[in-house]
């Protein structure tokens, strides 16, 4: 199975930069995946990483380093829509995501 | 544009009711996913299937089944709902690099 660890909560100010890490413990590593959910709603792909290194989509950016378990989400230019939870999920080599609880992050102006 | 559709947003039932939440994508996955979201818990597996009239066993499985007759449908059946199901439940399926999640269904039982 997946263990994945991520800070419940963080709070940064507007046009900011947030990272958000993950650390997993894992038994078959196929892909680390980010997603936004805000409140009510379904959750949102954000990124995915297969291959160390840095992944980059405009004000997002998601690192991974699997030799150290770990991940971590770059926002960047804080905006207050980007109030929300983060989800890191792993995924194993039978396709199933085991996720995080989730970081609320909440932007103020 | 991908879809992951869910017959309802909202659901109201009583105890003891027989529930069927019905999921549809439209991007011809093999690999389709139910999960349970609670506030401190995340997001919990139930159940999933790799292909038609295949399923597995997720983390949390007691209580519900499953069925998948065709390729886009995937159903999770409440065999007799119980208030500790209430919850919003999560259809999702996946391509190679992502998972689609649908809008999902809050489930009350009352």
């Amino acid at each position: 199975g997946q263990n994945i660890d991520q800070p419940t909560e963080m709070t940064a100010t507007e046009g900011a930069i947030v990272q958000i890490n993950c650390t997993y413990q894992t038994s078959g590593f196929n892909g680390l995946f980010w997603y936004q959910q805000h409140a009510g709603e379904a959750p949102t792909f954000l990124s995915y990483n297969v291959l160390d290194g840095l992944e980059e989509k405009g004000r997002f950016s998601s690192f991974l380093s699997r030799s150290k378990g770990y991940s971590y989400l770059l926002l960047k230019e804080l905006q207050m829509k980007d109030s929300a939870s983060y989800l890191c999920a792993v995924r194993s080599n039978d396709y199933k995501l085991s996720f995080g609880a989730g970081t609320t992050v909440t932007v103020r102006a | 544009d991908v879809k992951v559709t869910q017959s309802s947003r909202y659901l109201v039932k009583r105890t003891g009711e027989k529930v069927f939440l019905e999921c549809v994508q439209d991007m011809d996955h093999e690999n389709m996913f139910w999960y349970r979201q609670d506030p401190g818990l995340g997001l919990r597996l139930i159940y999933f299937s790799y292909d038609v009239k295949m399923k597995e066993k997720g983390d949390i499985p007691e209580g519900y089944s499953v069925s998948r007759e065709k390729k886009e449908r995937f159903s999770l059946i409440l065999e007799s709902a119980s208030t500790n199901q209430t919850s919003m439940y999560l259809c999702a399926s996946n391509s190679a690099d992502t998972q689609y999640f649908g809008p999902g269904t809050r489930l009350t039982v009352l």
